[in-house]
């Protein structure tokens, strides 16, 4: 009931595609949804992020899509560079209590020139 | 502002041995949470500390183990280290006692066990 599983692995696409990445979850006391992006060498960045009361979020180029009735949400990069190309993270936590957060097993993107 | 410094960057350790990973949050940051990243696993939650108390706890064995200083700063020590402890080590501060404060991520210890 821990888990937060990812998918795909790995992703492949080119330049100006839209990749997808998504997460499914069990624990319904999670409600605050990371995606984190992580480049060769550096710790995981915080890219965006969500509440179950909304179902959609964009900053930029990123949008999160949130389905509570489903537990899922899934990561959308629109019009994706090669400068995209790195391993993104979903993970859940609880709003409260401590920073414990359930990270997925990562999916590796590289966006094609 | 300075981000989450990790020391040392790489380590090479025998098994057997013990090894002792260090890191400074960002300034006013009060909590430090430890995750290890190994390939296909992820990131996978060690502990957490905050005002010199770990509040929570992974499922690591107990050679696992760490430590929060008044002035934030934190170590991780594993000891009898063995070939599976070969990994990512990352440290990650938050700045928020509780509720939902984002994690921000040092660039990690690589530690490899021979």
């Amino acid at each position: 009931q821990q888990q937060v599983k990812q998918s795909p692995q790995s992703l492949i696409v080119q330049k100006g595609g839209i990749p997808i990445i998504n997460c499914a979850y069990e624990n319904t006391a999670f409600d605050y949804f990371p995606w984190y992006q992580q480049f060769p060498g550096k710790g995981p960045a915080l890219l965006i992020a969500i509440r179950p009361d909304v179902s959609e979020k964009k900053e930029g180029r990123f949008t999160i899509s949130f389905n509570k009735s489903a537990k899922q949400f899934s990561l959308h990069i629109m019009d994706s560079q090669p400068g995209d190309s790195a391993t993104y993270f979903c993970a859940a936590t609880p709003r409260s209590g401590t920073y414990k957060y359930i990270f997925g097993t990562g999916t590796r993107l590289k966006v094609l020139a | 502002k300075a981000g989450v410094t990790q020391t040392p960057r790489y380590l090479i350790k025998t098994r057997g041995q013990q090894v002792t990973l260090s890191c400074s949050p960002i300034s006013g940051h009060r909590s430090v949470s430890w995750y290890q990243q190994t390939p296909g696993q992820g990131l996978q939650f060690l502990f957490e500390y905050f005002s010199e108390t770990q509040r929570n706890k992974g499922n690591f064995p107990g050679r696992f183990s760490g430590r929060q200083f008044s002035n934030s700063r934190s170590e991780m020590n594993v000891s009898t280290l063995e070939l599976g402890d070969s990994a990512l080590y990352l440290c990650a501060s938050s700045l928020l006692p509780e509720g939902v404060s984002p994690l921000h991520f040092g660039n990690g210890t690589r530690l490899t066990v021979t």
